[in-house]
């Protein structure tokens, strides 16, 4: 089954820099959605998007609806050391209702 | 509000033995899902429950069964436990079948 490609697949950055990762496919999606996952975790849901386009924000976090509907963008600013863990992103796509595909995650880690 | 319950948390299984994994979830949520997360793989559909009384399968449903209980329950059975399904499972469960899906904590599970 397809999966997600999604970049980077992990990324050490300082405390206060932002932070930048993206989900690409091949098909279109009518829904995205960004997890995050702290170890021993299940995913904890962020930010959903529903329409081509779409930008929406959560506190630090901003993802964006690509406009082809096969990509969208998940940027963190003004990183802290909280912020390490897993990101998942995930879409749904057209008649494929109640299934969703998951990208591989990038993994993000915080140095002070 | 507990959200989405899942037990065991932990597992370990020999080969060919069966065991049934449980899941519950508080919010009056009509579609459930099963997803497996292997390293590298993000998560993968094993099977889901659009609403009650219902079941299909996923990405991944062979060597799985499923039972759908009530609009609460959703359990996932391994009748002849492999190596291969050494991985962690969630359970996950959304309002509707075109809505984000919110998780349990996981089930890691060893098949030695």
């Amino acid at each position: 089954g397809q999966q997600l490609n999604q970049s980077p697949q992990s990324m050490f950055i300082q405390e206060g820099e932002d932070v930048s990762m993206n989900c690409t496919s091949s098909s279109i999606f009518n829904t995205w959605l960004w997890y995050k996952q702290d170890p021993g975790e299940g995913p904890v849901l962020l930010i959903a998007l529903y329409k081509a386009g779409e930008l929406t924000s959560n506190g630090r976090l901003t993802a964006q609806f690509g406009i082809t509907r096969k990509d969208s963008f998940l940027n963190i600013s003004a990183s802290i050391p909280s912020d390490v863990g897993i990101y998942f992103c995930a879409g749904q796509k057209p008649g494929t209702a109640s299934k969703l595909t998951f990208g591989t995650g990038t993994r993000l880690q915080v140095t002070l | 509000n507990a959200g989405v319950t899942q037990t065991p948390k932990f597992q370990v299984l020999k080969t060919g033995q069966s065991m049934t994994l449980q899941c519950a979830q508080d919010m009056n949520h009509n579609s459930m899902y099963w997803y497996r997360q292997d390293p590298g793989m993000g998560l993968r559909l094993i099977y889901y429950s659009a609403s009650e009384g219902t079941t299909d399968k996923g990405e991944v449903p062979n060597g799985y069964n499923v039972s759908r209980l009530n609009k609460r329950e959703f359990s996932l059975r391994l009748e002849s436990a492999a190596p291969s399904q050494t991985s962690v499972y969630f359970c996950a469960s959304s309002k509707t079948k075109n809505t984000e899906a919110f998780f349990g904590q996981g089930t890691r599970l060893t098949v030695v």
